[in-house]
């Protein structure tokens, strides 16, 4: 069976800093891994993806992620964080299942 | 476009009441789903649909119901609601049923059982 862990309830980050999400999988054969974002009384919005190919997967909204097969790790990361990037966020993989959720607080 | 409407936003239920959320999309995707998230425990799916006419249980589907008549609505049927159904309810979709299709989500609906 498939699923994915986010270790981390809480992650507090300056504004400029880098900022990573953590998300680990456990699967069997290619992983399908997702990126979600929920920011307060709204729905999930995607950032990304991982089907196959290059293991820096870029996104949309400035986040990329990187895909490491051999720590089964797939985190979400942004070089410069913003304020307004602190939301809730999500990993899932292709079976419907969503990690815990990770808050994202940036500080000015 | 709207994408993904619910309705309503909020709700407040007596227990043992039924009550049916309502899901509706426009993108002509074949697939939807229900998904219940509680603080600490993220979201849980509760039934999916891969096209009309189809649908299945997910993770947690006990005291709820779904149908799909057509590919746009997607209602979520509480027949007797209970305290720990309490919770806010997301509906989502994505094109196709494939592994690697994103999900398109709703506001949600918060639902209050007392």
């Amino acid at each position: 069976a498939q699923s994915v862990a986010q270790p981390e309830d809480q992650v507090n980050v300056a504004e400029g800093n880098p900022l990573t999400v953590k998300c680990t999988y456990s699967v069997s054969g290619n992983p399908y891994l997702f990126w979600y974002v929920q920011y307060p009384n709204r729905g999930l919005q995607f950032l990304l993806k991982y089907i196959t190919g290059d293991n820096l997967v870029k996104g949309s909204y400035v986040f990329d992620s990187e895909f490491n097969y051999s720590q089964t790790s797939f985190h979400l990361k942004k070089p410069s964080a913003l304020v307004s990037d602190s939301a809730l966020y999500f990993c899932a993989d292709s079976t419907l299942t969503f990690g815990k959720g990770t808050m994202l607080l940036v500080s000015p | 476009t709207a994408g993904i409407t619910q309705a309503p936003t909020s709700q407040i239920l007596a227990a043992g009441r039924s009550m049916t959320l309502r899901c509706t999309q426009d993108m002509r995707h074949n697939a939807m789903y229900w998904y219940r998230q509680d603080l600490g425990l993220g979201l849980r799916l509760i039934h999916y649909s891969n096209t009309a006419g189809t649908t299945g249980k997910g993770e947690v589907p006990d005291g709820y119901s779904v149908s799909r008549a057509n590919t746009d609505d997607f209602p979520l049927t509480l027949a007797s609601a209970v305290p720990s159904q309490t919770s806010v309810y997301f509906c989502a979709s994505s094109d196709g049923v494939t592994d690697y299709n994103e999900q398109f989500f709703g506001p949600g609906t918060r639902l209050t059982v007392l």
